[in-house]
């Protein structure tokens, strides 16, 4: 059984800060991961995946997240952050099957405040 | 950008009663996904759906619940009867090939209150 770990339910930090969300995966086989933003009140929306090539991947306003298979972590990033980016994060992954619908398991999420 | 829209945003009904909750996926889609979020927690996987046929469905998708997509038209998820536990908000999404390095467009939300 695959499972996906947040294990910060909720992170602060100030406008320009840096900020890291953590995400712990266990799986042995091949799996696609994937970082999604909910703002409050909204659908999920795509950040960023990865399932082969370079650990490190970007996403959209300036995210990035980078894989590491001895971790089993999946952590992700941004330099700066914004107001704005204040949401919950989650972290999906996805069984490498293919053409049978695409079920992505999510974690618990992690609720970014950015303060001003 | 591709748009999934989900009607209504909040609906509420007795417990006991039929709900039908709808979702207009992205038009070139042919997978389609149900989610469910209590509470802001975790999304839960309900059910996905391909060609007229369910594909894979969780413990969360009770034998109340079910999905169809007649002719092109919504994507719904039917609830009946009705419980308690199934107030959430529930999600839509989609995809376009259902691979499992695809992204998924989601909805809004249908923010279900079984009273």
């Amino acid at each position: 059984t695959q499972t996906v770990s947040q294990s910060d339910a909720h992170v602060t930090v100030f406008e320009g800060d840096s900020v890291e969300l953590r995400c712990n995966y266990s799986y042995g086989g091949s799996i696609y991961l994937s970082w999604y933003i909910q703002h409050h009140g909204r659908g999920l929306q795509f950040l960023l995946k990865y399932y082969s090539g370079n650990p490190v991947v970007q996403g959209v306003n300036g995210f990035e997240a980078e894989f590491s298979k001895s971790d089993s972590s999946f952590h992700l990033r941004k330099a700066s952050v914004h107001w704005s980016d204040s949401a919950v994060y989650f972290c999906a992954v996805s069984l490498n099957y293919g053409g049978s619908g695409n079920k992505l398991i999510f974690g618990t999420g992690t609720l970014l405040s950015v303060k001003p | 950008g591709p748009k999934v829209l989900q009607i209504p945003s909040h609906q509420i009904i007795d417990m006991g009663q039929m709900v039908t909750l709808n979702c207009d996926p992205v038009s070139n889609h042919l997978y389609f996904y149900w989610y469910k979020q209590i509470l802001g927690q975790q999304m839960e996987f309900l059910v996905n759906f391909y060609n007229g046929k369910v594909m894979e469905k969780s413990k969360l998708f009770k034998d109340q619940f079910s999905v169809e997509r007649p002719d092109g038209s919504y994507f719904t998820l039917k609830i009946q009867p009705t419980a308690l536990e199934d107030s959430a908000v529930y999600f839509c999404a989609s995809s376009f090939q259902g691979l499992s390095n695809e992204r998924l467009f989601f909805g809004h939300g249908t923010k279900l209150s079984v009273l």
